[in-house]
């Protein structure tokens, strides 16, 4: 059975770092994107951005508004997907979801779909 | 504001169907995948649709999608009391080179 697990999440000061891990199990870690999605409080969701898996070079992307805050990685030989938050505004205030990703790019079309979610971790950030 | 427009809110009572719009753009829905996403009170959302129509194993054929142009849209047949969530549709944006996700539409059953 396919299960991620995210877990650092927390109470943080604005401007301040914090880096959520995302354990997975059940399946072959390293052949898989892996994408966040965050959720604030009373919201909908939010695509945060994906780190591809190492077949598709590792690649990242970053929704706007975090680019250039957050950055993603993986640690493939323990299955855990990094997400470090620096630089935080109470706007990142939110429920952050750790998701398996499926990404085909083609010509024509992109097919993807995230087929497995964690239960999330609540980040709040506040003075 | 999202970037792809759903109603707010739907309702139907048991044994009915419902659909749920989702309209977009040519830089997103028409041109790439449509899924779509169900999210329980309290819980993470879980996939329901992907690839425009295509039901992953498990999930009931009483859900149903389709996609035309810059719309798509999910319709459930013989509404239950369980299938009150909240629906995500989400296409990727060539624009963002990500995907964006509607408002949610939370989902009544009278």
């Amino acid at each position: 059975e396919v299960q991620l697990v995210e877990s650092g999440g927390g109470l943080v000061q604005p401007g301040r770092s914090l880096r959520l891990s995302c354990a997975g199990s059940g399946f072959a870690f390293g052949d898989h994107d892996m994408s966040w999605v965050r959720q604030a409080p009373g919201k909908g969701l939010e695509w945060v951005g994906f780190i591809r898996s190492k077949a598709y070079g590792g690649t990242t992307e970053y929704a706007a508004s975090v680019k250039g805050r957050f950055t993603f990685s993986r640690d493939d030989s323990k299955s855990i997907a990094y997400l470090q938050m620096n630089s935080l505004e109470t706007e990142d205030t939110a429920v952050y979801y750790c998701t398996r990703a499926f990404i085909v790019q083609v010509t024509a079309a992109t097919y993807w779909y995230f087929g497995h979610w964690g239960r999330g971790t609540l980040v709040t950030v506040s003075s | 504001q999202s970037v792809l427009t759903q109603p707010p809110s739907a309702s139907g009572t048991p044994g009915q169907r419902v659909t749920i719009s989702c309209s977009g753009s040519s830089s997103n829905i028409k041109k790439n995948t449509v899924n779509w996403y169900q999210q329980l009170p309290g819980t993470a959302p879980k996939l329901l649709i992907y690839t425009n129509n295509q039901r992953p194993s498990g999930v009931p054929d009483r859900f149903s999608a389709s996609k035309s142009g810059t719309s798509a849209s999910l319709a459930i047949s013989g509404l239950q009391s369980e299938d009150e969530a909240t629906y995500y549709c989400a296409a990727w944006d060539d624009s963002l080179n990500g995907p964006v996700f509607g408002g949610g539409t939370k989902l009544t059953v009278l």
